[in-house]
Parts: structure tokens; C-alpha cells; sequence
């Protein structure tokens, strides 16, 4: 199947920095890709939709100029955590649509972001 | 808003025995469901999925049951085995590839 890729799988910052993360689709193209955010023992929540050649949506609550997001090609997605906080450690899981396909998503392993 | 949850946030079953996780979806409108599996530190695999014109779909193991009259789906797990222990999560497409995700149940196998 398709493969998704994260990076960095882990990743410790000090609070005030900014800390990007990578989504790559591996052996296809995606228009869409999409990030979600994830606190231990919850489900996924959307954070946004991110289109290739365009600007992302976000979903209500998810403040844009804190989450950046990037989707400069058809293999590459970048999420942005500017000044990040404590309140920022999560789980950011990445998905990704093949393109034409009806409706399957293609998950990274996810990123695990620590602020101290 | 639309949801999608869960009524067992954890399930422990002996190996060999079947397990059944079921989901309820409020949204009578979603035309597209998936199970997915998601071990600890790792994201989400693609289980199985349905289309609302189906009420019953098999793979390998695994049967998901959808029965739109009560907006509720299933997921059965055949002969669970020790590397079925993980949380499972139904998705329901809220709308062009947006997917509403469950609240998850731990599936916790027991020797």
C-alpha cells in the first residue's frame, strides 16, 4: 500500500522555539494531506486540511499563525509549531489521499512533540 | 455538531476468543466508514472499511457490520490473537475526505 512518511518521529524542544515537522507520501502524489493532533488515551482531531499549491484550511479553534503549514509540492506537507508551549506536547499525526482515489487515507507513524 | 462514538472504551477478550467493537455515528448523512488500528507511539492503520450501500463486509478476520437504522457500526475480530492488542477506532467521512474519529476502545488480549 501507500507509505507515508514523518519526521521526526520524536522531537524535545524548549519552550519559545519553533519545531517543524515533515509529511512525505512516499511512492505517490497527494493533493491533500491532512494533520491531526492527538493527547494520550484521546481519538485524532482534525487540525487541518492542507492542499498542494494552496493555503491550508484549518479547523474552528486551531489558530493558524501557531500551527504553519505548508504544502509546496505534491509529496510534502510541513506543519510549523511557532513558539511552541507545554501546552503544544501532543502526538501530530499526519494522513495523506492518493490522488484520484475514493476515499482511503494513508497515515504517517506520527510525530511526538515534547516542550519543556 | 456531528460525532461519532464509542460505547466500550476498553475490551479484554481471551486469545482465541472473537471480539466485537461497536461504534455509533449520529451524522445519517456519512456514506463512508473505516476501522482503524493504532498500536502505542504509532499512527493509525487501515483496517476495513464500508460504504453505506453494504451492511456487512469480510477480510481477512475481520467483518465490519453497518446497520444505518440505528447508526451503528461493528467491528469482529476472529480468533483474536495477542497482536490484535491495540485501540481501534471507527472514522466516519464528515465531508470530501474529512474523517470524524471515534473516541477509540482499548483492546486488551489476554493469555
Amino acid at each position: 500500500g501507500a507509505v507515508v512518511s514523518q519526521h521526526p518521529s520524536r522531537v524535545i524542544c524548549k519552550s519559545g522555539t519553533s519545531v517543524k515537522i515533515e509529511c512525505r507520501s512516499l511512492d505517490f502524489q497527494a493533493t491533500t494531506m491532512f494533520w491531526y493532533r492527538q493527547f494520550p488515551k484521546q481519538s485524532l482531531m482534525l487540525m487541518a486540511t492542507s492542499n498542494e499549491g494552496s493555503k491550508a484550511t484549518y479547523e474552528q479553534g486551531v489558530e493558524k499563525d501557531k500551527f504553519l503549514i505548508n504544502h509546496a509540492s505534491l509529496t510534502l506537507s510541513t506543519l510549523t509549531v511557532t513558539s511552541a508551549h507545554p501546552e503544544d506536547s501532543s502526538f501530530y499525526i499526519c494522513s495523506a489521499i492518493l490522488a484520484g482515489n475514493t476515499g482511503e487515507l494513508f497515515f504517517g507513524e506520527g510525530s511526538r512533540l515534547t516542550v519543556l | 455538531g456531528e460525532s461519532v462514538g464509542l460505547h466500550l472504551p476498553t475490551l479484554s477478550v481471551q486469545e482465541g476468543d472473537n471480539s466485537i467493537i461497536n461504534c455509533a455515528y449520529s451524522n445519517s448523512a456519512s456514506d463512508y466508514f473505516i476501522w482503524y488500528k493504532q498500536e502505542s507511539g504509532k499512527g493509525p492503520q487501515f483496517i476495513i472499511d464500508i460504504r453505506s450501500n453494504m451492511d456487512k463486509r469480510q477480510g481477512q478476520r475481520v467483518t465490519v457490520l453497518l446497520n444505518k437504522t440505528v447508526k451503528h457500526l461493528s467491528l469482529q475480530i476472529a480468533a483474536t490473537q495477542p497482536g490484535d492488542s491495540a485501540v481501534y477506532f471507527c472514522a466516519e467521512e464528515g465531508g470530501t475526505y474529512k474523517y470524524i474519529f471515534g473516541t477509540g476502545t482499548r483492546l486488551k488480549v489476554l493469555a
